[in-house]
């Protein structure tokens, strides 16, 4: 069956650049979630976007930046990159009926050097 | 608001046996439901099981089963005959009904010893 699929895998930048990771849910999954896991740390919710429209907003800093295209996919942009945001990116799809389980991808690690 | 809690950063099991995760919950939403995931040493996100704030039962998935009790506000995870490959972290999150955006608990990291 066809799973989320996020690229890059990993990703090493330095600080003060930008990074571009992108999510391609499951077919037919309209609402997409980003999430950032530090290290050690439990996953917290930073956006998603339900028909291409952001549908919620959680702890995510201004550098950053996310948009749905109409083909449902959905970028995640970085900038002014800092070592804080050296974290397990995942993203992850589900159908928009309220309370159903999100599918995630397999993350995209980023370190910020 | 709703918040989750795990309060056992680390178990450990021996193979075969059965081990009790444990999650609580505090939401305000009336409509809630509640996941478990398994995230191996790789890094990946697994669903395991939901269970949702109305479901009378308890929910099931092969060796994995929710024992929700509402009234205690807790929704704690079974792993029935424990195998190595369980060996892993576990969060509990809680999903809204609105927007569905998961708050994870803080995880608890299960061993199997063989």
């Amino acid at each position: 069956a066809a799973g989320v699929i996020q690229s890059p895998r990993h990703l090493i930048k330095e600080k003060r650049e930008t990074a571009t990771l992108k999510c391609y849910p499951i077919p037919r999954h309209d609402t997409v979630y980003w999430y950032q896991q530090g290290p050690g740390q439990d996953p917290q919710f930073l956006i998603s976007f339900y028909e291409k429209m952001q549908s919620d907003k959680g702890s995510i800093p201004d550098r950053f930046s996310a948009q749905q295209f109409s083909d449902y996919h959905s970028e995640l942009n970085m900038s002014s990159l800092e070592l804080g945001d050296s974290a397990l990116y995942f993203c992850a799809s589900s159908p928009r009926t309220p309370n159903t389980e999100a599918f995630f991808g397999q993350g995209t690690r980023l370190t910020v050097v | 608001a709703q918040k989750i809690t795990q309060t056992q950063p680390g178990m450990f099991v021996q193979e075969k046996e059965a081990v009790t995760l444990d999650c609580t919950y505090d939401t305000s939403d009336p409509s809630y439901g509640l996941f478990w995931y398994k995230q191996p040493s790789s890094g990946e996100m697994i669903f395991l099981i939901y269970q949702g704030s109305y479901d009378q039962q308890n929910a099931t998935e092969g060796r994995y089963s929710l024992n929700f009790q509402k009234a205690r506000k807790s929704a704690n995870l079974v792993i029935s005959a424990s195998q190595l490959g369980d060996s892993a972290m576990y969060f509990c999150a809680g999903g809204s009904s609105n927007t569905g955006k998961l708050i994870f608990g803080q995880g608890t990291t299960l061993q199997v010893k063989p």
